[in-house]
């Protein structure tokens, strides 16, 4: 059973900062890993998608990578802004079910 | 504009009090899929469907039902709830099930029953 943890669980950082989050699982075998961030009381909007054959996406500031081997991915932001404060989710997406397994998310804050 | 839309988005009911939450995507995605969202368990598949007419259950189904009786449409029906599916629910759409498949998910509905 695909099994998702996210450390740490929530991170204060001053704007400006480069802070990586980080997502484990247990499970290699998965399709992609999901990004997502949710705002509070908003629905979940998809930041980056990385394939299994893929090492790194990257969308403006944002890059993930993956390391399927080690069961890891990263989360890395650059020069954060108070903008980017909200919970960041990833996902493994495995099985014929096309389940995303969620980790519990990190609540991120970026202060003035 | 391309999207996943959830009514109602917020629900205060009462025990047993039947209830549909509806879902719609105009994507014309094949796949559809239902999850909960609760403190400290993170979001869980409750049901999913992978074409019209074919729907199969997740991790936590039971106490729910589901239809696919339209591509577009998803419906989660509570036909008795109870406290303990207090909770925040989503619906997702991919164009298909299967690997590679990006998910697209609703703004959400949050439904307290009392």
């Amino acid at each position: 059973k695909q099994e998702v943890t996210q450390i740490p669980a929530a991170l204060s950082v001053p704007e400006g900062e480069n802070l990586v989050l980080n997502c484990s699982f247990t499970d290699s075998a998965i399709y992609n890993l999901q990004w997502f961030r949710q705002d509070p009381g908003k629905g979940l909007t998809s930041l980056l998608l990385i394939q299994s054959s893929q090492r790194e996406q990257t969308s403006g500031r944002l890059n993930a990578s993956l390391d399927k081997s080690s069961g890891r991915s990263t989360l890395y932001i650059a020069a954060s802004q108070p903008g980017d404060s909200a919970t960041y989710l990833c996902a493994a997406h495995t099985g014929t079910a096309s389940k995303l397994t969620f980790g519990t998310g990190t609540r991120l804050q970026v202060t003035l | 504009e391309a999207q996943v839309t959830q009514n109602p988005r917020y629900l205060i009911t009462v025990t047993g009090k039947k209830l549909t939450v509806t879902c719609s995507q105009n994507m014309n995605h094949e796949y559809m899929s239902w999850y909960r969202q609760d403190p400290g368990l993170g979001l869980r598949q409750i049901y999913y469907s992978m074409n019209v007419e074919v729907t199969d259950k997740g991790d936590v189904p039971e106490g729910y039902k589901v239809s696919r009786k339209e591509k577009r449409n998803f419906p989660l029906i509570l036909e008795s709830p109870s406290p303990n599916q207090t909770s925040l629910y989503f619906c997702a759409s991919s164009p298909r099930g299967g690997r590679g498949n990006e998910q697209f998910f609703g703004p959400g509905t949050r439904l307290t029953v009392l």
